[in-house]
């Protein structure tokens, strides 16, 4: 089956500054990778996500990498600012009418003032 | 306001007392899904269903029913809860169309504490 490792498990950046959370996967066959962001007493939101067709995507301050060939994706929070303080998961999905959606471990993301 | 919610927010049990966590949602879904989430382990799925009277197994099912009657409701059922099912529990919807668990609406969480 398909595992997600993600990296770091926790990451603490100065407001202002750039943030990178790094996940690697397993099955080559998944095609559509997730990131969601979990805030203190919440579920986890969906924030954005990308196909396996699409090298990056960008969403105002976030932006999304995939590289294929290596099996890795990348969230990038650019600018970040105190909001951005949560927990962020990585995941992945292998297509199919039984598709599976594995997560990673997640990142505590802290921005500091 | 589009939305899934679950019930009770927070919840100590003792062990072998049944208990069940509902979950609703209101974005006429078909999908739906069971998820834990315990320290260092991110989340993990209990149980999914892709429609009414369509339920499946996800990565840890071992302890837990569910039952999909209605297509918005997805109670989780704990016959004989134990100590190894504390952790934190939040129920999922999609609207699947093409990826079954894309775009996932999550709820705000039940936290379970079985004594």
């Amino acid at each position: 089956g398909e595992n997600v490792e993600q990296h770091p498990s926790t990451l603490s950046v100065q407001e202002g500054d750039s943030a990178v959370i790094k996940c690697t996967y397993s099955d080559s066959a998944s095609n559509y990778f997730p990131w969601y962001k979990q805030e203190l007493g919440k579920g986890p939101q969906l924030i954005i996500d990308i196909r396996s067709n699409v090298g990056e995507k960008k969403d105002q301050r976030i932006a999304v990498t995939l590289n294929k060939t290596a099996k890795h994706f990348s969230l990038h929070i650019t600018e970040t600012q105190p909001e951005d303080s949560a927990v962020y998961f990585c995941a992945a999905i292998s297509t199919g009418t039984a598709s599976k959606l594995t997560f990673g471990t997640g990142t505590r993301l802290q921005v500091t003032l | 306001e589009a939305q899934v919610t679950q019930n009770p927010r927070y919840l100590i049990t003792v062990t072998g007392k049944k208990l069940t966590v509902t979950c609703s949602q209101n974005m006429n879904h078909e999908y739906m899904s069971w998820y834990r989430q315990d320290p260092g382990l991110g989340l993990r799925q209990i149980y999914y269903s892709m429609n009414v009277e369509v339920t499946d197994k996800g990565d840890v099912p071992e302890g837990y029913k569910v039952s999909r009657k209605e297509k918005r409701n997805f109670p989780l059922i704990l016959e004989s809860p134990s100590p190894n099912q504390t952790s934190l529990y939040f129920c999922a919807s999609s609207l699947s169309r093409g990826i079954a668990n894309e775009k996932l609406f999550f709820g705000s969480g039940t936290q379970l504490s079985v004594l």
